[in-house]
């Protein structure tokens, strides 16, 4: 069966600090992958999603960035932090041979900046 | 342009009652749409989804929904509310083509009473 990994689980990071997330898929081959960002425990803000390796499109103009280096592996970057990066981030992907594709969530971040 | 409404931002039942989150959407063409609970500080998991045919899904935790084609509306349903599914609940859409990525609405926060 397919698992989605996040880590850490929860960060605290000084503002202008950089900022590395990962997320990992296990049990598939080739998904579409999505970061999310959650505010306030309430409404998804989707970042950046990946249909392949080094195949990065992004939603909201911001101060983060996305890179996907293997098949199974996305990555949120930041040189320099701001307070409003403070947040939820979700990672999820969908299987392409499900009609139509459900997403599935990984376990989450929890990010503040200080 | 994809659109998902939760005009409800807090739905209150006792346990034991029938609960009802409601959900209404707009999309051009045939709607997938999805429901989804996120338990605090967890990532958001898949409850159930319509694709076509039946206008009642049945999804997990005795969860169900009921598309409505006329009224553009897929409420989540349970016959008996219990303590633990107090949680917050996404309803989400996409559309029939490819390439067209999930709308989540807002979110509702459901609260079960003892």
């Amino acid at each position: 069966s397919q698992t989605i990994h996040q880590w850490p689980a929860t960060l605290v990071q000084p503002v202008g600090s950089p900022l590395s997330l990962e997320c990992t898929v296990e049990g598939t081959s080739n998904p579409n992958l999505y970061w999310y960002r959650q505010a306030a425990g309430r409404g998804l803000q989707l970042l950046f999603y990946s249909v392949g390796i080094g195949q990065i499109s992004s939603e909201v103009p911001q101060n983060l960035s996305a890179s996907r280096p293997q098949d199974r592996q996305f990555i949120l970057s930041s040189k320099k932090l701001l307070l409003s990066d403070s947040g939820f981030y979700l990672c999820a992907w969908e299987e392409l041979a499900e009609a139509p594709e459900t997403q599935y969530f990984g376990p989450g971040t929890r990010l503040l900046v200080l | 342009a994809q659109s998902v409404a939760q005009p409800e931002d807090q739905v209150n039942v006792a346990e034991g009652n029938p609960l009802t989150v409601k959900c209404t959407y707009s999309v051009s063409g045939n709607p997938y749409l999805f429901w989804y609970v996120q338990y605090p500080n967890r990532g958001l998991q898949f409850l159930l989804k319509y694709i076509t045919g039946d206008n009642l899904v049945k999804g997990s935790y005795g969860f169900e929904a009921e598309f409505n084609k006329s009224q553009t509306s897929f409420h989540l349903k349970k016959p008996s509310a219990l303590v633990s599914d107090s949680a917050l609940y996404f309803c989400a859409v996409r559309r029939e083509d490819y390439g067209q990525n999930f709308v989540f609405g807002p979110g509702t926060r459901l609260s079960v009473l003892p």
